[in-house]
Parts: structure tokens; sequence; C-alpha cells
């Protein structure tokens, strides 16, 4: 199994550019999500999804736009690109259960930087 | 609202040498804490968990102990090796949440 497969894995962008990072994952989780690596700030939540069709807002949505179509992919759309956009992008899976998210499946990541 | 606090970093170790990196969290109700590494250039993967307070979740001679009364999930190893260079993250998610909550990470690095 490959697991959670993220492209590119790497990419520069000019400012106002758009692009969509893909994220697919092989392991029928429900639970997806994106996150944005900092340094100093560990990880932070951009988007999240429990399921096909549900999407919502994590803790720093703004300037990205995600969709869930099916149960595997879960692109991160940026909509007009910034230099505060850099970073490293990481997308993760997890299931459900009764007593919460259980372990976090991560991605190798794409990393990003806006010029 | 919910969140992890670990010890700064970095931390520089001899081989051989024991390792404490603390991990605190603030949560409502019995989370399930978890602790992830990064090695360079890679996503983060489990290294190990607890989801019940006073598990000790153990792996490749890594252990941490679920502490509810002190709220802590401190990781330790008895004697580190160079392959242990990393960054360590601590995390929790709620039975009743739709998210993790990670601390900033610590960065080990274990010299011969």
């Amino acid at each position: 199994n490959a697991g959670v497969t993220q492209t590119p894995k790497f990419q520069v962008l000019k400012t106002g550019q758009s692009m969509t990072l893909q994220c697919a994952q092989d392991m029928n989780h429900e639970y997806m999500s994106w996150y944005r690596q900092d340094p100093g700030m560990g990880l932070r939540l951009i988007h999240y999804s429990v399921g096909a069709g549900i999407t919502d807002q994590g803790e720093v949505p703004n300037g990205y736009n995600v969709s869930r179509s099916t149960t595997e992919d879960f692109p991160l759309r940026l909509l007009s690109a910034a230099p505060s956009q850099t970073s490293v992008y990481f997308c993760a899976c997890s299931s459900v259960r009764t007593g919460g998210l259980t372990e976090a499946f991560f991605g190798q990541g794409t990393r990003l930087t806006v010029v | 609202g919910d969140s992890v606090t670990q010890m700064e970093g970095p931390v520089t170790l001899s081989e051989e040498a024991f390792l404490t990196i603390n991990c605190t969290y603030t949560a409502t109700g019995y989370p399930s804490l978890f602790w992830y590494v990064q090695y360079p250039g890679e996503g983060l993967q489990l290294l190990l968990k607890a989801t019940k307070a006073d598990d000790k979740g153990s792996n490749k001679g890594f252990e941490a102990t679920y502490r509810k009364e002190t709220t802590s999930f401190h990781l330790e190893k008895g004697s580190v090796q160079v392959s242990d260079s990393a960054v360590y993250f601590c995390a929790l998610s709620r039975p009743t949440g739709n998210q993790f909550y990670f601390g900033t990470g610590t960065s080990l690095t274990v010299i011969p």
C-alpha cells in the first residue's frame, strides 16, 4: 500500500498564481486533513474532511480551498498565492472511531515557495 | 481550548545518553495522546500512543506514560542512538473532537 501520496514534492510559484496540491490515500480512511508546517510553529490545521462531500475549516483556512468528492482524494487549492504561504504542506488521513480519531498517517509533504 | 505544550529545543545529546522530552496537555475529557517523529525531508510518523490514563505506549525503545493527574505524556528513552536524531511532536485527539492538536516539536540531535 502506498498510504498517503502528495504531489508535487516541490513547487515555486509567483505571487498571484494559483495551484492545486494533490493528496490521495488508499487506506479507506474517512478523515483527511491538510496542515502547514512553519519553523517554530509546529503544524497548523488548514482544512479537514470527515467524509466525501463534507469539509470544514481549521485554524488557518484563509487563502485555501478544499473539496472532497471521493474518499480517496482531498486536493488543496491556493487561490492567489502570497509569500506568506511559503511553507511545507502535509496531508494526513485517519480513521474515525467511537473514541475519536485514530493515529494520523502523513504524506511526504510539499515544499512550496512563493516569490 | 485544547492544546499541547512540549519542551523547547533543540536538544543535543551524546550517544547512549538518557532522553526525556516533556509534554503537557490541556483538554476536556479523556483525550488520546500520541508521539510522532519526523526525520529530515519526511512526513510525520507515529512513534507511540496511549488512549487512557496510566497506559504506557512504547516502541523502538521509547516510552511514554499517560498521566491524568499531571496532564503529561513525557517521552523517554534510556539510551539514544545517532539514528534517533529527528524532530519529535506530541499530539492529542479528543473522543468528541475532529482534529489533532500538535505541540511545536522538539528537535533532537544525537552526536557520536
